[in-house]
């Protein structure tokens, strides 16, 4: 079975200090991994993705991500967060197990201070 | 630039009432879903379509019905809303490849029903 844990629902950091959103998952399959953010009354747009090449992946807006198969994880980095990185983020996990297989996480709100 | 398109941002309706929410993608995309989105629940997936007239069952389809009369166009009926069904709904699409690729997210669709 698949699974994706959001170790924080809430993280609060200040303007200019690095972020870290952690994410676990759990699948029998070789998944896909991606980071989807959502600002206040918007849609899901794609930060990042990995599909089983490089294991550090980069994203849009400073973003990035390392895949770690021994410690089933996927955590989201940026050095020094902004203001406008306050917003919604979910983990998600996808397998191709011959049916679809797209599990969202609960998502981790972000809150940047000034 | 993908564009999912959603017919209405907000919305309010009565216990009872049959709603309609529309989703349009301009992308050719046969892959089509319908979440909805709770607090500290992620997204949770109703139904999803992998081309015209064809239809599965997500997580949660209980009191939801779907139409997928054209390629571009999945739309989601409540046929008898309830208070329970109040939410906001996410309308996504993904180009054909499976899981490896990312969805396209519309801007949602908050209802309230009363």
């Amino acid at each position: 079975a698949q699974s994706v844990t959001q170790l924080d629902s809430h993280v609060s950091v200040s303007e200019g200090t690095p972020v870290l959103l952690r994410c676990n998952y759990s699948s029998s399959y070789s998944p896909s991994l991606f980071w989807y953010v959502q600002h206040p009354n918007k849609g899901l747009q794609l930060l990042l993705k990995y599909t089983s090449a490089a294991t550090l992946v980069k994203g849009i807006n400073g973003f990035e991500a390392e895949f770690k198969k021994s410690e089933t994880s996927f955590h989201l980095t940026k050095p020094s967060a902004h203001m406008s990185d306050a917003a919604e983020y979910f983990c998600v996990v996808s397998v191709n197990t011959g049916g679809f297989k797209t599990i969202f996480g609960a998502g981790t709100r972000l809150f940047v201070k000034a | 630039d993908v564009k999912v398109t959603q017919s209405s941002r907000y919305l309010v309706k009565r216990t009872g009432e049959k709603v309609f929410l529309e989703c349009v993608q301009d992308m050719d995309h046969e892959n089509m879903f319908w979440y909805r989105q709770d607090p500290g629940l992620g997204l949770r997936l109703i139904y999803f379509s992998y081309d015209v007239k064809m239809k599965e069952k997500g997580d949660i389809p209980e009191g939801y019905s779907v139409s997928r009369e054209k390629k571009e166009r999945f739309s989601l009926i409540l046929e008898s809303a309830s208070t329970n069904q109040t939410s906001m709904y996410l309308c996504a699409s993904r180009p054909p490849g499976g899981e490896v690729n990312e969805q396209y997210f519309g801007p949602g669709t908050r209802l309230t029903v009363t």
